[in-house]
This record gives structure tokens, C-alpha cells and sequence, in this order.
């Protein structure tokens, strides 16, 4: 099926554990976006890519660590994940930026322990 | 770091009566583009409009509307007879090109909550 994929929906692991989020869209948008949701912080950047091999940091990417070998996978990388890091993570793909709108896929929810 | 600020946390109304959802935001760049989603109880982030800068014109479509002006840095948005299906967090957004790259950067979000 076209669209933007997450996986997993739900993640639970425990402090110091490195955990990846994996992100895959079907439609070769050149954009991809990594956001966590958190109550009172609205949507807060953690990453984004232009295009493959091409990543640069956003507002909040201390802790994370992301890659872009292939135009479709973005994952995101938590290298060892600490409590403050339990959020809603969303990753979004965009055709050519700003110039189109950007497309969400369902969220994970990762639950640091 | 350029921000994008909905001042308004929470907006409670009642079902039919029109409610705007403010937003301001900063940039630097003459090329930029800003949107609005929305996100229902159920988690999704839906795509509502997109405006470039260079287009000043206002838009509505059925009940919602749009307010951008530039001079002020604002970009609003305007549900007429509100519904409780509207009911809802509605984030504004801004991109920029940044050097090479573009960012997209949202509000902290509006929660909507429309009572009947």
C-alpha cells in the first residue's frame, strides 16, 4: 500500500537499551521528518533529510542519531534511550518541502522504563 | 532558533458559534511557506493548508478560512459555526529553506474543544 509507515506502534524497553524507529514511505518524496510529541511541546523537530545521505540536526536532536541510505527509510536511532525520551514519535515525508505538504504516518508510542 | 507561537493553549466553545486559532511566526527568509493541521482525538495529523509567501491572498473553503499577513507575521485560522467534529488540536506550521536543506517547524498546538 502507498503512504508512510511506522514501525513499531508501540515500544516499551528499558533505560540505556539503544532502540530504533524505523520509517518507510512508498512514494520517493525527497523530505523526511522525524517529530516527538509531547504534552505542553507541541511537535518538536528531532531531524530531517533533504535526501538520501543529505540529514541535519532540528530543535531537539541531542540523544538521537538518524540515517538515509535509501530515499524511502529514514530510521531513528536511540542510542541509549533515557526516561525524558518516552514521547509520541512521528515521522512525516514531503514531496519538495515547504512546496508541498508533508504526510504523517501513525505515530509510535515509545515508553522508556 | 525561529519560532512558530500559538498563543492560545485551549479554546473551548459552543457548537455554531465561530472560533479563530491565532498563530505567529518568525523568520528571516523571503521564501517561506506555512500550513495548518489538525489532529483529532484518534491520534492522525491531517493536512488543512498550505500558504507560500508570496501569496497574501485569503482563502476559504466552506466553513474554515484563512487569514495571512505578512506585515504582522500571522496566520490565521477561522472555523465559522463551529461543529463538535471539529473538536481537535490544530497546529500551525512554517517552513524554510535553510542553506541547503529546509525545516519544518511546528507551534505547540491549539486543543479545540467544541461543546454542544
Amino acid at each position: 500500500d502507498a503512504g508512510i509507515t511506522q514501525s513499531p506502534r508501540y515500544k516499551i524497553t528499558e533505560t540505556g537499551r539503544q532502540v530504533t524507529l524505523m520509517c518507510h514511505q512508498t512514494w520517493s518524496h525527497s523530505y523526511m521528518f522525524w517529530y516527538r510529541q509531547d504534552l505542553g511541546h507541541g511537535l518538536r523537530l528531532i531531524y530531517y533529510s533533504a535526501a538520501a545521505d543529505i540529514t541535519d540536526k532540528g530543535e531537539v536532536p541531542d540523544g538521537y542519531v538518524v540515517s538515509r541510505s535509501k530515499t524511502e527509510n529514514f530510521p531513528l536511532t536511540l542510542e541509549s534511550a533515557t526516561r525524558s525520551q518516552t514521547s509520541v514519535y512521528f515521522c512525516a515525508s514531503s514531496e519538495a518541502g515547504g512546496a508541498t505538504e508533508a504526510f504523517f504516518g501513525q505515530g509510535t508510542r515509545l515508553t522508556v522504563v | 532558533a525561529q519560532k512558530v507561537t500559538q498563543a492560545q493553549t485551549e479554546i473551548s466553545v459552543v457548537e455554531k458559534e465561530d472560533v479563530t486559532l491565532d498563530c505567529v511566526y518568525e523568520t528571516r527568509d523571503t521564501t517561506y511557506y506555512l500550513f495548518w493541521y489538525k489532529q483529532p482525538p484518534s491520534g492522525e495529523l491531517v493536512f488543512l493548508i498550505r500558504r507560500n509567501s508570496f501569496d497574501e491572498q485569503n482563502e476559504i473553503s466552506g466553513r474554515y478560512s484563512w487569514n495571512f499577513q505578512k506585515s504582522t507575521s500571522s496566520f490565521n485560522f477561522t472555523i465559522t459555526a463551529s461543529q463538535v467534529v471539529d473538536s481537535a488540536v490544530y497546529f500551525c506550521a512554517r517552513f524554510t529553506y535553510g542553506g541547503s536543506q529546509g525545516n519544518l517547524i511546528f507551534g505547540k498546538g491549539t486543543k479545540l474543544s467544541v461543546k454542544p
